[in-house]
This record gives structure tokens, C-alpha cells and sequence, in this order.
């Protein structure tokens, strides 16, 4: 079993609506939570963390964390077609960062 | 700099021979990583720094691979005898503390290694 895990896509939005990526992780110590964005050819940019359980907003995107269920999430709402990327979860252990092989988002007009 | 810079952006070589990568982080952050990234897959640790020592080398793939930071800044990943296996984008990123639940990495834009 892979330490991050993440759906490999491609994932297909219609612009406009909301675009769900979900991560599940295998380490219960895991302390905090990233979501990277990553464009072809680019390195990764971070958009958002989260270290509680429950949700966090910050514009469009909310991510979403359950530690119960070792499972963290994020919704992007209003999709454009600049959200088309690749979108990595990474986890958080004792020092240092896991991350997932990330989830490809296409966001068609 | 206002971000992580590295250098070269792109690096080819032939198998066997000796490379080494650069990493400048951000002014003031003490902690420094290095990734390896192959197509289709994310970033795999390999090692990180906090201050002038490595405080977890555990993803370094064999002793081919070798990286220092002296001065607490700069640091330079090492690859000796390369192989085809090592090509791959390498990112360096840097973060103001390491371990802390806010410890957020910003990520320079890599260099691309092409073993030949």
C-alpha cells in the first residue's frame, strides 16, 4: 500500500462546476495536510493546508480532512479552465513530506 | 531572491560521469529538501536540512547520491557514477522551520537530468 494515495485521473469537469479530488493516507501520525497544484513542465505550488479536522476555505477551493478516515479532500467550485493541472496531496509525518503521484484535472469549456 | 532558484535548469550527461546540482533557498528559511520527480509520479523525498545538517537522508536511493549545505544555505545534491535511472526533474524546496504543522515548502523550478 502506497503511504499517499491519490485517483490518477484524468478527472473531467465542465467549466463551472465543482471539481472533487480525494487522498487517502496511511500514516495515523500524519500531522498536516498540502494540496500542490502543478502545471506540465512546471514545480509544484502549494494552495492550500489544513492540520484539523473539518473543513477550510480560501476562495474557490475548500479542503476537507478526516483523520478518522484517513481521508483529506479538496472541492474547487467554479471551475475555469486555468485549474486544469496536476494536483498533489502531500502528507505531513515526523519531518517530512510524502506526497501522492497526484490526481490530472482537465476542466473542458 | 524573492524564491528558490536552481541551477542548471537542464543537465545532460553520460552515464558514468559526476553532476552536481544547486539549490538556493529563500532568505531566512532554515530548512531545505530535495526531491526527485519522474514523469507521471510526484515528488519522492529524498533528502532534507535543517540549518547546516541533514536531519533525515532515509530517501537518498544508494551511495551514489550525496548532498551538503556548509553554510546553512546553498546546498548541493551530488550524484556520482550516474545512471540512466537517475534522469529525472530534481526539485529543491525551502521552508522557514521544518516539522512544524505550518511548515509550508516552496518549491524552486527545478533541474531536469538527462543521463545519456
Amino acid at each position: 500500500q502506497k503511504e499517499v494515495e491519490q485517483n490518477s485521473g484524468p478527472l473531467s469537469v465542465p467549466e463551472g462546476a465543482i471539481a472533487s479530488l480525494n487522498c487517502t493516507y496511511s500514516d495515523r501520525g500524519s500531522q498536516s495536510f498540502f494540496w500542490y497544484r502543478q502545471y506540465s513542465g512546471k514545480s509544484p505550488e502549494l494552495i492550500m493546508f489544513i492540520y484539523s479536522n473539518g473543513d477550510k476555505e480560501d476562495g474557490r477551493f475548500t479542503a476537507q480532512l478526516n483523520k478518522a478516515s484517513q481521508y483529506v479532500s479538496l472541492l474547487i467550485r467554479d471551475s475555469q479552465p486555468s485549474d486544469s493541472a496536476t494536483y498533489l496531496c502531500a502528507v505531513m509525518g515526523a519531518s517530512k513530506i510524502i506526497f501522492g503521484s497526484g490526481t490530472r484535472l482537465s476542466i473542458r469549456p | 531572491g524573492a524564491g528558490v532558484s536552481q541551477t542548471p535548469s537542464n543537465k545532460v550527461t553520460e552515464k558514468g560521469k559526476y553532476v552536481e546540482l544547486r539549490c538556493d533557498p529563500i532568505s531566512g528559511h532554515t530548512a531545505l529538501y530535495w526531491y526527485r520527480q519522474s514523469l507521471g509520479q510526484g515528488p519522492e523525498f529524498l533528502i532534507y536540512f535543517q540549518g547546516t545538517g541533514a536531519a533525515d537522508d532515509s530517501g537518498l536511493p544508494n551511495d551514489r547520491f550525496f548532498a551538503v549545505r556548509p553554510e546553512g544555505s546553498v546546498s548541493t545534491l551530488k550524484i556520482q557514477r550516474t545512471e540512466r535511472g537517475d534522469s529525472a526533474v530534481y526539485l529543491c524546496a525551502s521552508a522557514l522551520r521544518a516539522g512544524g504543522p505550518k511548515d509550508t515548502q516552496y518549491f524552486g523550478p527545478g533541474t531536469r537530468l538527462t543521463v545519456l
